[in-house]
């Protein structure tokens, strides 16, 4: 069966940068293009970006340009997210998901947390 | 981008009722990649529909998706408990993908 299982829960200061995992299992990695979409507490979905089935291409919503990196390892079947120069407003559950028809598997979600 | 507009923001029904949620979009949408999301507290997002209509697997039948162009219909045709969480459109045929900001769907 399909699984995506994250990383654990961040504590971040203010300014430092967080990278979140995502291991995949049940499917062919290199297949699919997957997804980061993040929710603030109490708040909806933000997507955030794409990473292309192999890995070569990434799109980021423009609000992350130029402060987070998607990246994937085939070889471990495990997606990356690196957002640097945290600030508070990035406190927010960050979850992977695979595009499939619609966003079809979810991890469970990470929760990172910026505080001082 | 394309924006996501749902309604009513809560909607409060009883149990065996019927719910017509709402997803109304700044322009005219791919069916193909019109998908409708469950959440419930403390968990990840769950597939209900994509492409406007079609069931995700395991979905039960009284989950049904309908419309077109801007605007996009999920009706649930008995309320069950465990049906009561909140529910996000979203498109992901134009970026970037974007939301809906949510309909909560409550016990009355």
């Amino acid at each position: 069966q399909v699984q995506l299982v994250q990383s654990g829960a961040e504590v971040k200061k203010p300014g430092a940068s967080v990278k979140v995992s995502c291991k995949a299992s049940g499917y062919t990695f290199t297949s699919y293009s997957m997804h980061w979409v993040r929710q603030a507490p109490g708040q909806g979905l933000e997507w955030m970006g794409i990473i292309n089935p192999s890995g070569d291409t990434t799109s980021y919503a423009q609000k992350f340009q130029g402060r987070v990196t998607m990246t994937r390892d085939t070889s471990t079947s495990t997606l990356y997210m690196e957002l640097r120069s945290l600030r508070s407003e990035d406190t927010a559950v960050y979850y992977c998901a695979r595009l499939g028809s619609g966003f079809d598997y979810w991890g469970q979600g990470t929760l990172v947390t910026v505080s001082s | 981008e394309i924006v996501l507009t749902q309604s009513p923001g809560t909607l409060s029904l009883s149990l065996g009722e019927r719910a017509t949620l709402s997803c109304r979009a700044s322009q005219s949408v791919s069916s193909i990649y019109l998908a409708w999301y469950q959440q419930k507290p403390g968990q990840a997002p769950r597939l209900l529909i994509y492409g406007a209509s079609s069931r995700a697997t395991g979905i039960p039948d009284r989950f049904s998706g309908s419309g077109s162009g801007t605007d996009f219909t999920l009706t649930i045709s008995r309320l069950e408990p465990e049906d009561f969480a909140v529910y996000y459109c979203q498109q992901y045929g134009s970026s970037p993908p974007t939301f809906g900001q949510g309909t909560k769907l409550e016990i009355k």
